[in-house]
């Protein structure tokens, strides 16, 4: 069984921009979560969506929006990037509440 | 406000010993608990779960206990191998919401 799968692995991008990053969840997972890791702030919630519905949200700010589709495929989208949103993206698929992680998109702003 | 915490940033055991690895939480209504294996440049490894009505639940050399009136779990690895050297993450969520609030990690380093 094939496991998360993100793209890209690597991204670097400047201050102002933005950025969509995508999450392919395994098989039959209808959730997928996104979470950002940071050496400071360790490993934090995003939001998680279900069946093409944002079902959960943490503390970000409203540039962070994310979305899913019918095949449960997710993208996630920072607008107007800050220098502070250089970090380890992480999205974790489940059936269940046992989370499956990918391997992260790291994203670099200058 | 952290509501998982790691205290241990990180822990060194020889091969063949036992590896405990300690998380704390404030909030009374976590209801499920993760154990996550994290290898750099990777993605966290699920591990081992946990549900509130449980304090114990065992596979193979690794066990998790709960203890809920003192809002503690932990993680035994037993014997310790060298290749559980990596940073161990707890994780909690409300019974019902799969949004898991993470504490900050333990790096473990089993020596052979």
């Amino acid at each position: 069984k094939a496991g998360v799968t993100q793209t890209p692995r690597y991204l670097i991008k400047t201050r102002g921009q933005q950025v969509t990053l995508s999450c392919s969840p395994i098989s039959g997972h209808r959730s997928v979560s996104w979470y950002q890791q940071t050496p400071g702030q360790g490993l934090q919630f995003l939001f998680e969506y279900f069946s093409e519905t944002q079902r959960n949200k943490g503390n970000f700010p409203g540039r962070f929006s994310g979305r899913q589709f019918s095949n449960s495929r997710s993208e996630m989208n920072v607008s107007t990037l800050e220098l502070g949103d250089s970090a380890l993206y992480l999205c974790a698929s489940s059936r269940g509440y046992e989370q499956y992680f990918g391997p992260g998109t790291r994203l670099t702003v200058t | 406000d952290q509501q998982v915490k790691q205290n241990s940033p990180s822990l060194s055991v020889q091969e063949g010993r036992i590896s405990i690895l300690n998380c704390d939480y404030t909030n009374s209504m976590f209801d499920y608990f993760l154990w996550y294996k994290k290898y750099p440049a990777e993605g966290p490894t699920f591990l081992i779960s946990i549900s509130s009505i449980k304090d114990k639940n065992e596979d193979g050399r690794f066990t998790v206990f709960l203890n809920k009136s003192a809002k503690h779990l932990s993680l035994h690895i037993v014997p310790s191998q060298p290749g559980d050297s990596a940073v161990y993450f707890c994780a909690a969520s409300e019974k019902g919401f799969n949004k898991f609030y993470f504490g900050s990690g333990t790096k473990l380093n089993v020596k052979p």
